[in-house]
């Protein structure tokens, strides 16, 4: 069956310019994470959604990070005024509802900020 | 504050042979669990085993077990039998079980694996 899939693969902007990043997450899957990894590190926590609402924002860096989930399926990270330290691999992960323990991860998408 | 360390950044076994990453956590939490991530150069996150903190046993899946020692707050995964397709980062993470629900995971820096033939 499909996976979480993410587009694009990759993208590469200019300081100061808004960024959209698209995650699809599994079908019937009603608990969406959005996670950041910096080169060579780990995995940060940015963002949970259960259905469309999105209870846990704690992980956002900062206000020019926000997020949205439409019909508890897509959902968009953007990035606003694009700093070059956002440049990142922004992972999306489902699972099948809120206390499920498995995450099920997208390919991510490379996002270089010149 | 949870926390999860990898001290090893990168380790290396021969084909063939067993290898342990080291993993340790910390937590107040009484209720957790405990995961291995495997990830490929091609970046996708691989689950690969998860242990409770309740579970009796280890866990184990195929070639991967976890080391669980709870007393001193550790989850090694070792790895069997090493193959060359086993070279990779691998993340141990731990589920932090908020009043939500929800599982946020908190992960390590990971390790580096390289199998060499």
């Amino acid at each position: 069956g499909a996976g979480v899939s993410q587009s694009p693969s990759n993208k590469v902007t200019e300081k100061g310019k808004d960024v959209e990043l698209r995650c699809d997450p599994i079908s019937g899957h009603t608990a969406l994470y959005w996670y950041r990894q910096r080169l060579g590190q780990g995995l940060e926590f940015l963002i949970y959604f259960q259905g469309n609402s999105a209870p846990d924002k704690s992980g956002l860096p900062s206000d020019r990070f926000s997020a949205e989930r439409t019909g508890e399926s897509v959902s968009t990270l953007t990035i606003q005024r694009t700093q070059q330290e956002d440049s990142a691999v922004y992972l999306c992960a489902s699972s099948l509802q809120e206390g499920a323990f498995e995450q099920f991860f997208g390919p991510g998408t490379r996002l270089t900020v010149l | 504050a949870q926390k999860i360390t990898q001290t090893q950044p990168g380790m290396f076994v021969q084909e063939k042979e067993a290898v342990t990453l080291d993993c340790t956590y910390d937590t107040s939490d009484p209720s957790y669990g405990l995961f291995w991530y495997k990830q490929p150069s091609s970046g996708e996150m691989i689950f690969l085993i998860y242990q409770g903190s309740y579970d009796q046993q280890n866990a184990t899946e195929g070639r991967y077990s976890l080391n669980f020692q709870k007393a001193r707050k550790s989850a090694n995964l070792v790895i069997s039998a090493s193959q060359l397709g086993d070279s990779a980062m691998y993340f141990c993470a731990m589920r932090e079980a908020l009043l939500g629900g929800y599982n946020k995971l908190i992960f390590g820096a990971g390790t580096r694996l390289a199998v060499h033939p």
